[in-house]
């Protein structure tokens, strides 16, 4: 098993460009989370999904958007990127019915 | 609402010194609580977790903690530190709900 991957691992962006961070989990898990970290913030919650085709907003949402469209990967969009959003990014999953998060290694994105 | 307060943003040790990093959560409602470890440029991964049971829990590494309701404290400790435990630790709790709220970190260092 892969476990959680994540792409790009890096990304340099300009103001005002869009991208796309994929996730991917061969594990079969039902949930999966965006996370950004920086620096003396700790990991905050971007969005999360209780399952194929179902998204939820976390505690930064603003400024992201994430689909589900198959039960292994989580997309996390940015439409328009800014300088706030230079962080690093990580996706996790967990099984149905278990507690312990899987993190993929993240993705280090800088916005110009 | 569910919060987590990680005392001290660095810690250092000497090299088979004990190793304690602080940890107190606030919850209305039992919480389950993690400790994760992340080293450089990797992703997080757990070390311990407690959700029902037995309050002293062992992890990896040599590693345990202990829940403490009365003081909603879930310290984490080790007897004797070793340089490759130097990285950044994460306290986290949830509620049981998917949804996960973590500290903001704290990097231990070891002295040789």
């Amino acid at each position: 098993n892969a476990g959680v991957t994540q792409t790009p691992k890096f990304r340099v962006l300009k103001t005002g460009q869009s991208m796309t961070l994929l996730c991917a989990q061969d594990m079969n898990h039902e949930y999966m989370y965006w996370y950004r970290q920086d620096p003396g913030m700790g990991l905050r919650l971007i969005h999360y999904s209780v399952g194929e085709g179902t998204t939820a907003k976390g505690e930064v949402p603003d400024g992201y958007n994430v689909s589900r469209l198959k039960k292994q990967n989580f997309l996390l969009g940015l439409e328009s990127a800014a300088p706030s959003q230079t962080s690093v990014y990580f996706c996790a999953s967990i099984p149905s019915g278990g507690n312990e998060q899987f993190f993929g290694p993240g993705t280090r994105l800088t916005v110009l | 609402a569910q919060s987590v307060t990680q005392l001290g943003s660095h810690v250092s040790v000497s090299e088979g010194a004990l190793v304690l990093l602080r940890c107190n959560y606030s919850s209305s409602v039992p919480p389950y609580l993690f400790w994760y470890v992340q080293y450089p440029n990797q992703g997080l991964q757990l070390l311990l977790k407690y959700t029902t049971g037995a309050t002293l829990v062992k992890g990896i590494n040599g590693f345990e903690a202990e829940f403490k309701k009365s003081e909603t404290s879930f310290h984490l400790t080790k007897p004797s530190a070793h340089m490759s435990d130097a990285a950044e630790y994460f306290c986290a709790v949830s509620s049981g709900t998917y949804k996960y709220i973590f500290g903001t970190g704290t990097r231990l260092k070891v002295l040789a």
